[in-house]
């Protein structure tokens, strides 16, 4: 069974442009999360969606943070204007119930320059 | 709120000696704990879990003891391998929420 997969891998981009992460949960799995980690650092959760409801984007900065999961199933995480600061791993993951055990994707990491 | 403190790294150890990460957490109620390990270039992965105090959760040779009296969850291994090197996260889940806390994570380094 695939994992979570998460695309890009990597992306490098200059301060002030837009980007967009892309995310396909493990099948059936109706959580679904997004985290940020920073360099020497745990991740901490930006938001977090029960099928295509977010029931808690309490940290995600939503001036320039934006997250769809249109059907349920994927999802896409944007930031745009990206800053210098933004630099980080976005992780997601996802889980077949609230509660259960939270699977991980690799990471997109992101390069502000 | 809710937190995780654990001990810095990196753990530098031989192969087959005795490992220890330390972990501590400061929540309301009774909280999930959990270890996670995330191998070079890999994504992390649960490692073992408690849920209620006293549980010991195990995997692989790692075990994790749920202390509620200390508000610990250490882990542990008898005898570590070269391939146990890897970022090791100590994590809770509070009361009633799934929204995982992580600590900062320590890098084990096992050398043969």
């Amino acid at each position: 069974e695939a994992g979570v997969v998460q695309s890009p891998r990597y992306k490098i981009i200059e301060k002030k442009q837009p980007v967009a992460f892309w995310c396909n949960p493990i099948s059936g799995h109706n959580t679904l999360y997004w985290y940020l980690q920073n360099l020497g650092q745990g991740p901490e959760l930006l938001i977090r969606y029960e099928n295509e409801e977010a029931v808690d984007d309490s940290q995600l900065p939503k001036d320039r943070f934006s997250a769809e999961r249109l059907k349920g199933v994927d999802s896409t995480l944007k930031i745009q204007p990206a800053e210098l600061g933004d630099s980080a791993v976005y992780l997601c993951a996802s889980s077949p119930t609230m509660g259960g055990e939270a699977f991980f994707g690799q990471g997109t990491r992101l390069t502000v320059v | 709120g809710d937190s995780v403190t654990q001990m810095e790294g990196p753990v530098t150890l031989s192969e087959e000696a005795f490992l220890t990460i330390n972990c501590t957490y400061t929540a309301t109620g009774y909280p999930s704990l959990f270890w996670y390990v995330q191998y070079p270039g890999e994504g992390l992965q649960l490692l073992l879990k408690a849920t209620k105090a006293d549980d010991k959760g195990s995997n692989k040779g790692f075990e994790a003891t749920y202390r509620k009296e200390t508000t610990s969850f250490h882990l542990e291994k008898g005898s570590v391998q070269v391939s146990d090197s890897a970022v090791y996260f100590c994590a809770l889940s509070g009361d009633n929420t799934d929204k995982l806390i992580f600590g900062t994570g320590t890098r084990l380094q096992v050398f043969p």
